[in-house]
């Protein structure tokens, strides 16, 4: 049981560049997420996802995009790489419910230069 | 607008004695808060959790405490162990949405 898993590990991009981070949980958890955490900020919520085959913003969108075409896997794509979007990326998921207790993937750490 | 704040960057403790860390948050309609620990390069782990019927909840070294009224929760760690350093994340959530984390506040305990 490996939890929550993110591909890769580290990544450093040129400005432009396009990449995609791959998350993946073997819990059969229905919500998953991707989070962003700069210094200062703490953890900003990107896209969500209710379900497989859906998906919804969360509070810094931009720039981002997101598909879940399988339950256990949750994919961010950077379109075109901007330096404002170097940070550390956690995916997290959770079970449906009110107590939103979610677990939380090791995190990719993006340099865009 | 930050509807979660934790207003100390940093607290540093000795081993032995009692760690508070504190949260503050605006929006009423909270019904759920939640501590996270987080070591670095590893992600964020659940440590302990409290609904908005109770005012106290304990787990082992660790409670929480919830005073609706001031909208102010804290985390009480007793006795401290120089394990317990990491980055402590205050979260809440609003009938199972979306989490708001706080900016998380840094815990050094020394021996």
């Amino acid at each position: 049981n490996a939890g929550v898993t993110q591909t890769p590990k580290f990544r450093v991009l040129k400005t432009g560049q396009s990449m995609t981070l791959l998350c993946a949980q073997d819990m059969n958890h229905e919500y998953m997420y991707w989070y962003r955490q700069d210094p200062g900020m703490g953890l900003r919520l990107i896209h969500y996802s209710v379900g497989e085959g859906t998906t919804a913003k969360g509070e810094v969108p931009d720039g981002y995009n997101v598909s879940r075409l399988k339950k256990q896997n949750f994919l961010l794509g950077l379109e075109s790489a901007a330096p404002s979007q170097t940070s550390v990326y956690f995916c997290a998921s959770r079970y449906s419910g009110r107590t939103n207790e979610q677990y939380f993937g090791p995190g990719t750490r993006l340099t865009v230069t | 607008d930050q509807q979660v704040k934790q207003n100390s960057p940093s607290l540093s403790v000795q081993e032995g004695r009692i760690s508070i860390l504190n949260c503050d948050y605006t929006n009423s309609m909270f019904d759920y808060f939640l501590w996270y620990k987080k070591y670095p390069a590893e992600g964020p782990t659940f440590l302990i959790s409290i609904s908005s019927i109770k005012d106290k909840n304990e787990d082992g070294r660790f409670t929480v405490f919830l005073n609706k009224s001031a909208k102010h929760l804290s985390l009480h760690i007793v006795p401290s162990q120089p394990g317990d350093s990491a980055v402590y994340f205050c979260a809440a959530s609003e009938y199972g949405n979306k989490l708001v984390f706080g900016a998380g506040t840094i815990l050094r305990v020394k021996s």
